[in-house]
Order: structure tokens, then sequence, then C-alpha cells
């Protein structure tokens, strides 16, 4: 059981839109902390997508947006490609644990 | 170029030890907070350890009490030292490399893993 909540899966079509989201607690995403937002597509390594709620490092595409409301955070993905197709994790801190916490991942497929 | 890589995975008997390490270019181990993440196959992202610049270090409840995270501040390299491992521990372990963000960190920079299979 993670500590950050994700649907397991979200699906669309070419050029369409998606948002997945991530819901914590007041211990984490709702005591402050930054929710960090990751992409790994298959058999690679995850990579930074967003940082700090709502920053794209350099390189990622504009269609990828984050934000962040009381506990919860969303990544929204418009003009859906191919491409795209991966498993996405949030990422934030838990002050009661003391330690990063991820997201159980949410897989996008790409219909 | 910051460049992260993986080595000292492979298949231990349960019960076993097994050190991993994390050789960094590009940037300094010791002037950075390191993390260890894990994957075990088909599942999520799972965070271990984090040792902080001053040398604090930070672990995952499963794993407290086993695994040690250190650095070779010479070397440029990070270390995770896992005792007593189970079967669970079976995954593939990342290094990352934190940055912060307004309010709180990040892993910016990650490794291309190496895989701890745990298997008599």
């Amino acid at each position: 059981q993670s500590v950050l909540t994700q649907p397991p899966s979200v699906s669309g079509a070419p050029g369409q839109w998606v948002t997945i989201s991530c819901t914590g607690g007041t211990s984490n995403i709702g005591a402050g902390y930054d929710v960090h937002w990751y992409q790994q597509l298959p058999r690679s390594a995850p990579k930074l997508l967003i940082f700090g709620n709502v920053n794209r490092p350099s390189g990622v595409p504009d269609r990828f947006s984050g934000s962040k409301s009381g506990t919860s955070a969303s990544l929204d993905i418009t003009g859906l490609q191919a491409e795209d197709e991966a498993d996405y994790y949030c990422q934030s801190y838990d002050a009661s644990l003391s330690a990063s916490v991820f997201g159980g991942g949410t897989k996008l497929t790409v219909l | 170029e910051v460049q992260l890589v993986e080595s000292g995975g492979g298949l231990i008997q349960p019960g076993g030890s097994l050190r991993l390490s994390c050789a960094a270019s590009g940037f300094s181990v010791s002037s950075n907070y390191m993390n260890w993440v894990r994957q075990a196959p088909g599942k999520g992202l799972e965070w271990v350890s984090v040792i902080y610049t001053g040398g604090k270090t930070y672990y995952s409840r499963s794993m407290r009490g086993r695994f040690i995270i250190s650095r070779d501040d010479s070397k440029n390299t990070l270390y995770l030292q896992m005792n007593s491992l189970r079967a669970d521990d079976t995954a593939v372990y990342y290094c990352a490399r934190s940055l912060f963000s307004d309010s709180g960190t990040y892993l910016a920079f990650w490794g291309q893993g190496t895989l701890v299979t745990v298997s008599s």
C-alpha cells in the first residue's frame, strides 16, 4: 500500500488529454511538501518529468503539466502521442516517516 | 555531464549480503543528497535510503537495520550495503541524485540500475 495513491491505469487516444491524480495526506502533500513526477518508459530507468509541482526540466514538452491543491496533485498530458505510453509516478516527502514516498504508479496506454 | 553507474548486483542466497556501488561523474556526491530507489519485478518504485551532505542517513522502515548507505568522497562513489537479504528484496536498484525544490527534494538524475536477485 503506497503512501501516495494513483490510479493503476489511464488511457486515451492520440491527440486527446489525460490526467493522472496523486492523493496523499496531511503529513506529505497536505503538509506543503512539493510533488514531483517521473516517467518510466518500458525497460528504462525513471526520468524526471515535473519538479516542484509545476516545473518542467529542460527538454520536457509543454504537453506535460503539473498542479497541486490541498492533499492532491495532478499530472496533465495533452495532445497524447504514442511515445507517451509509459508508467508515471508521483513522489513527495512524508514528515511522519522522514522519508521520500512514491505513488504506486499509473500505466498510461495510448489507444 | 552527470552520470551515475551502478554495479554490484547479482544472484545472492537468502540471508546473504551484497554491496552495491554507484560511481558518479560530472558532480560531487559529497555535495549532494544521494538516494537509492528500488523496483521489484513488475512493481512500482520504492524509495530505499538517502545520505545527506553532512552524512546523516535515513531509511525506509522495511530496510532500516538491514541496509546501510554510505559514500566514499575520494572515489566519488555511493554504496548500499545490504544484509540479511530476503526474497522480497529482489529488485532493480537505482541510485539517484537529489536536487532541491522550494519545499522538498526531487530525484533529478538516475542511474541505469543494477539487478539484485535473492534466491536459493
